[in-house]
């Protein structure tokens, strides 16, 4: 998982709580996505962007949101109006934006409510 | 639109025996296919794909996968299965030219190495 660092591993969250993950990455990649995994629902598209202070709205965007001041950070908040949450999380970047390389990923949070 | 089947929820083999896992695509231009393989609590790694060229793609730890535009399949093989190559395998894909608005992956396949 080289060059995307997710922070933190694992996270807890309470009922009503707005929580923040991490995803930093010093590969230079221009586009940066955060996907939610599910057990036998495979990747969902959460948001992307392709460049610094852009961002775009994927599959599964309500209850979320991001931003993108610097290209090396893609914070990803989960706020409380996303349901159900508990998921694991994964943050990955592409370094041209046609996706001739496809992704690198990070190691990923796994989010859970308690 | 653009979507991916994997028909197999999990797929078992003994060690040494060749294994499959499959993968169809649908879309509406020319795809680009890629295979993921990830451990538990990890992130996915990226183990081949196919942009263009020649039908039989050769990746990492000995994979391969051969694309095939008449049915629409990008079935991920491998001669000798080894119990270390049990994990989740996703196949993924996206239209050639199109925007940077990301891969769309299958749900995953379980796959099993029996000793």
């Amino acid at each position: 998982d080289g060059g995307i660092t997710q922070s933190p591993k694992y996270l807890f969250r309470k009922e009503g709580q707005n929580v923040t993950l991490s995803c930093e990455q010093n590969l230079n990649h221009d586009a940066m996505y955060w996907y939610r995994q599910d057990p036998g629902q495979g990747l969902r598209l959460i948001y992307y962007s392709q460049i610094v202070n852009d961002f775009q709205k994927g599959d599964i965007a309500e209850g979320y949101s991001v931003s993108r001041e610097k290209k090396e950070s893609f914070p990803l908040t989960v706020t409380s109006a996303q349901k159900n949450p508990t998921a694991f999380y994964l943050c990955a970047t592409a370094s041209d934006t046609r996706l001739n390389y496809g992704y690198t990923f990070g190691s990923g949070t796994r989010l859970t409510v308690v | 639109a653009q979507s991916v089947a994997q028909p197999e929820d999990q797929v078992n083999v003994a060690e040494g025996n060749p294994l499959t896992v499959k993968c169809t695509y649908s879309v509406s231009g020319n795809p680009y296919l890629f295979w993921y393989v990830q451990y538990p609590n990890r992130g996915l790694q990226f183990l081949l794909k196919y942009i263009t060229g020649d039908n039989l793609v050769k990746g990492s730890y000995g994979f391969e996968a051969e694309f095939n535009k008449s049915q629409t399949s990008f079935h991920l093989k491998k001669p000798s299965a080894l119990v270390s190559d049990s994990a989740l395998y996703f196949c993924a894909v996206r239209i050639s030219g199109g925007g940077a608005d990301g891969l769309t992956f299958g749900k995953g396949t379980h796959l099993i190495i029996q000793p």
